[in-house]
């Protein structure tokens, strides 16, 4: 059975807080993704990653970074959490020309 | 950013109806279209990868059709079940970058 592993399902973070988002993947993908999901805005790309130490920004990076040091795990940094921030992040993972696996989601919340 | 867009964005059907929803997204460039399935409460799932043009697939009472050159996709439900109830996202894949552009998602709720 095929896995995407979220390392929290929720989280409440302070501002100003340097958060780490992890996600672990056991079927040899070569592209990872970190989206966030807000109400009325579907999935938006933060970064992705084809490749260990390669990373390409998405559609919103701005106050994220990403962590890809072996081929299975893609890790979400929030360098300073901010209240903005508070959203469902997935993570996902897929060969060059496949489908996507999601992890479970994580809910991250910046009081 | 080159957007994918999706509708409607919800929809109510009663049981047993047949339904449709659209995705449209840039001609140029085309890799893949994607089509997930999303319920509450769980991870989105993939239900069809599409690569050329004219592309029909079928799982079950759920099929998809794709037009690369007019940049759309349809998603058809026939009969729809209350297990049906999600909200179905589509995602474009472009040949020069990896990644995946998704689209807002369409909510479906079918009413038994």
């Amino acid at each position: 059975d095929v896995k995407v592993t979220q390392s929290s399902r929720y989280l409440v973070k302070r501002t100003g807080e340097k958060v780490f988002l992890e996600c672990v993947q056991d079927m040899d993908h070569e592209n990872m993704f970190w989206y966030r999901q807000d109400p009325g805005l579907g999935l938006r790309l933060i970064y992705f990653s084809y490749d260990v130490k390669m990373k390409e920004k998405g559609d919103i990076p701005e106050g994220y970074s990403v962590s890809r040091e072996k081929k299975e795990r893609f890790s979400l940094i929030l360098e300073s959490a901010s209240t903005n921030q508070t959203s469902m992040y997935l993570c996902a993972s897929s060969s060059q020309v496949g489908e996507a696996f999601f992890g479970q989601g994580t809910r991250l919340t910046v009081v | 950013i080159l957007n994918v867009e999706q509708s409607p964005q919800s929809l109510h059907v009663q049981e047993g109806d047949s339904t449709n929803f659209t995705c449209s997204f840039p001609s140029s460039n085309f890799y893949a279209l994607h089509w997930y399935r999303w319920e509450t409460a769980k991870s989105p799932e993939a239900l069809f990868v599409m690569t050329l043009n004219g592309d029909e697939k079928k799982k079950g009472r759920i099929s998809a059709t794709l037009n690369t050159k007019e940049g759309y996709s349809y998603l058809y439900i026939k009969g729809s079940q209350p297990e049906d109830s999600a909200t179905y996202l589509c995602a474009w894949g472009t040949g020069s970058a990896r990644q995946l552009t998704f689209g807002s998602g369409t909510q479906l709720t079918v009413l038994p």
